[in-house]
């Protein structure tokens, strides 16, 4: 199973401010992603990476941008955070290689509220 | 995008029934996955299944990858009011990257 972290769990800020979401996981998973999920809905995705240097953009058109220089780092940031960036983010990984490769692994999220 | 619907969309038992319920598309998938989300957290993986008309156990949950590859189902015996939470569904096509997942079961269990 694998270990994935994000910071911070919750966050309150101002509309206009800069944030990075972290996300790193311990296992050396090649593919990390990012998804967003409103309170009780399903996730959709938004960024996902298939290894160092790689990044592609998802399903659900976001205003964030991503980036992964080592294996084990995926934050997400937000240039300009507006209120409707409120939300929660989850971040998942999982292995590159063997049967469980399907298999997405996902952080504790990080809900956002933007004021 | 896919869109993997799932029912019942909410559940109301009693403590110690049993549950079922179900997700189902239009597209063939090779991978179907349940996870189990907490309020506040991230999804946590139940159980994976990878061949049609596989049944695969974890404690009191079973879930079944449909025959047809279109479908799967997952069942709680004997539920405890931990078991209290939103069940995902997720399928996965071969080739791709990314997982669908459904639109959700919310599922609450009444001590």
């Amino acid at each position: 199973e694998a270990d994935i972290y994000q910071t911070p769990r919750y966050l309150v800020i101002g509309t206009g401010k800069k944030i990075t979401l972290e996300c790193s996981q311990t296992m050396g998973h090649d593919k990390m992603y990012w998804y967003q999920q409103d309170p009780g809905m399903e996730l959709h995705l938004i960024h996902y990476s298939y290894g160092v240097n790689s990044t592609e953009k998802g399903d659900l058109s976001s205003e964030s941008t991503v980036s992964r220089i080592r294996t084990e780092h995926f934050p997400l940031t937000l240039e300009s955070a507006r209120p409707s960036h409120t939300s929660q983010y989850l971040c998942a990984s999982r292995p590159g290689r063997g049967h469980s490769t399907d298999t997405q692994y996902f952080g504790p999220g990080t809900r956002l509220t933007v004021l | 995008g896919q869109q993997l619907n799932q029912s019942p969309q909410s559940m109301f038992i009693q403590e110690g029934e049993d549950v079922s319920m179900n997700c189902t598309s239009s597209s063939i998938f090779n991978t179907w996955l349940w996870y189990k989300q907490d309020p506040g957290e991230g999804p946590v993986l139940l159980i994976a299944l990878y061949k049609a008309g596989e049944l695969t156990s974890n404690g009191r949950l079973t879930a079944q990858f449909g025959i047809t590859r279109k479908d799967s189902f997952l069942n709680i015996s004997a539920s405890i009011p931990s078991d209290v939470g939103i069940y995902f569904c997720a399928g996965q096509k071969t080739g791709a990257n990314n997982l669908f997942f459904g639109t959700g079961t919310r599922l609450t269990v009444i001590p």
